[in-house]
């Protein structure tokens, strides 16, 4: 079974700009989320979909940041304008079903740097 | 146990050996846990699970330990191998998501 697959795997940009990411989920999972890991912390949740629906997005910098999961498969996330602080591993997972207790498989990630 | 900034803690253990990696969680609430084991340049992978109505869940040379009075997690495995060396962290499902801790540095050494 192929995994979560996510692209590009790194991305530097310069701080203003803007940069998107790109994540296909596990065939037949329903639950795909977006998560951020700056060095050294743990992955935080930036946004969950059920389908094409956003679950939460509570965490979300809603000013910069903007995802979709159009026809509830492929989603993607963007950025803009980035700042310094966005530099992070962006992390992308999915779940078979909505429920949270439903393991959450993760891709390899978009590492980005913003100078 | 507790990072700050970018200093994960870190378990150095020799190859061979039991490693025991611990965790402090926040929710009582909380029903369900996972330990995730990351590799460098790779995504978290899920390791072990156990629901909070059970104390002890044993997987393949892996072993979860949950004692919701003190609210503290902890994976045990056997016999370290070099393939065990990478970041792993312990996540609570609680408030509806999931919540990562800080993570433990784990290195075998020969």
């Amino acid at each position: 079974e192929a995994g979560v697959a996510q692209s590009p795997r790194y991305k530097i940009i310069e701080k203003r700009q803007s940069v998107a990411f790109w994540c296909n989920p596990i065939s037949g999972h329903a639950t795909l989320y977006w998560y951020q890991q700056i060095l050294g912390q743990g992955p935080k949740l930036l946004i969950q979909f059920q389908n094409n629906g956003v679950v939460d997005d509570s965490q979300l910098p809603k000013d910069r940041f903007s995802a979709e999961r159009l026809k509830g498969v492929d989603s993607t996330l963007k950025i803009q304008p980035a700042k310094l602080e966005d530099s992070a591993v962006y992390l992308c997972a999915s779940s078979l079903e909505l429920a949270g207790v439903d393991t959450q498989y993760f891709g390899p990630g978009t590492r980005l740097t913003v100078l | 146990g507790e990072s700050v900034g970018l200093h994960l803690p870190t378990l150095s253990v020799q190859e061979g050996d039991n490693s025991i990696i611990n965790c402090a969680y926040s929710n009582s609430a909380s029903d369900y846990f996972i330990w995730y084991k990351q590799e460098s340049g790779k995504g978290p992978q899920f390791i072990i699970d156990i629901r909070s109505n059970m104390d002890k869940r044993q997987g393949q040379r892996v072993t979860v330990l949950l004692n919701k009075t003190v609210k503290h997690l902890s994976l045990q495995i056997a016999a370290t191998q070099p393939g065990d060396s990478a970041v792993y962290f312990c996540a609570e499902y609680g408030w509806g998501k999931l919540q990562f801790g800080a993570g433990t540095q784990v290195v075998v050494t020969p």
